[in-house]
């Protein structure tokens, strides 16, 4: 099974500030990794496919970059609605599995 | 737009077995998988299986042994039947499209579109 982490666990910033999220994968997954956001009471929303492909109408703050076991998620100017839950999820090889989550809360 | 729908019984008693359904409104079963995916309260995702449109499932070894899903093409729906339950089953239960990768032989990749879940508990 491929494990992933996520560093940190809590972020906590301001708005305007500009952050990463890492995830790593305890195997190569090549570039088969996805991020999602989920915000309380709702379901996860796709951002990130492909480790770098932004899906189609999410805003250009949002950034990914990664390959192999490393991957970033970088948010370049926070937004009062970016505060929310940020999961990476790996689909290399089955079974699928996500990441622990980051929680990214207001400073 | 795509919309899924989870529907259930949101109190299931230990032992016994939960089932959920997941109707797939503004868009077709066919070329995609179908996953069900659960979240305990205050914790991360869990994968739980798929079914690909063509009857393949794959479960989560975790839970294989008491997991079926199953696809309903002419209703547009499909169903988690996990027996045996116990209060570590509750959770919020999802289901969502799992697209087929692009140039690939069929592989699952990411999940474009969840449903609003479904609360489902576990207890006497």
């Amino acid at each position: 099974d491929i494990q992933l982490t996520q560093s940190p666990s809590t972020l906590s910033a301001s708005v305007g500030d500009r952050v990463t999220i890492t995830c790593r994968a305890s195997h190569s997954i090549s570039s088969w990794l996805a991020w999602y956001q989920q915000k309380p009471g709702k379901a996860p929303q796709l951002l990130i496919y492909k480790a770098s492909n932004l899906k189609s109408g999410v805003p250009s703050r949002f950034s990914a970059s990664g390959s192999g076991t490393a991957f970033t998620l970088t948010i370049s100017s926070l937004q009062p609605e970016d505060f929310a839950t940020y999961y990476c999820y790996q689909y290399n090889s089955y079974f699928y599995t996500f990441g622990p989550g980051t929680r990214l809360e207001i400073k | 737009q795509v919309q899924l729908q989870e529907s259930g019984p949101g109190l299931v008693k230990p032992s016994e077995t939960l089932s959920l359904t997941c109707t797939v409104s503004g868009g077709s079963i066919n070329n995609f998988y179908w996953t069900w995916i659960r979240q305990p309260r205050g914790k991360g995702l869990e994968y739980i299986g798929y079914i690909f449109y063509s009857g393949t499932t794959n479960y989560n070894p975790s839970l294989k042994s008491r997991v079926t899903i199953s696809l309903d093409t002419p209703k547009n729906q499909f169903s988690l039947k996990l027996k045996s339950v116990t209060a570590a089953d509750t959770a919020v239960y999802y289901c969502a499209r799992q697209i087929i990768v692009p140039a690939t032989v069929s592989s699952p990749g990411w999940m474009d579109s969840w449903g609003q879940g479904i609360q489902v508990t576990v207890s006497s």
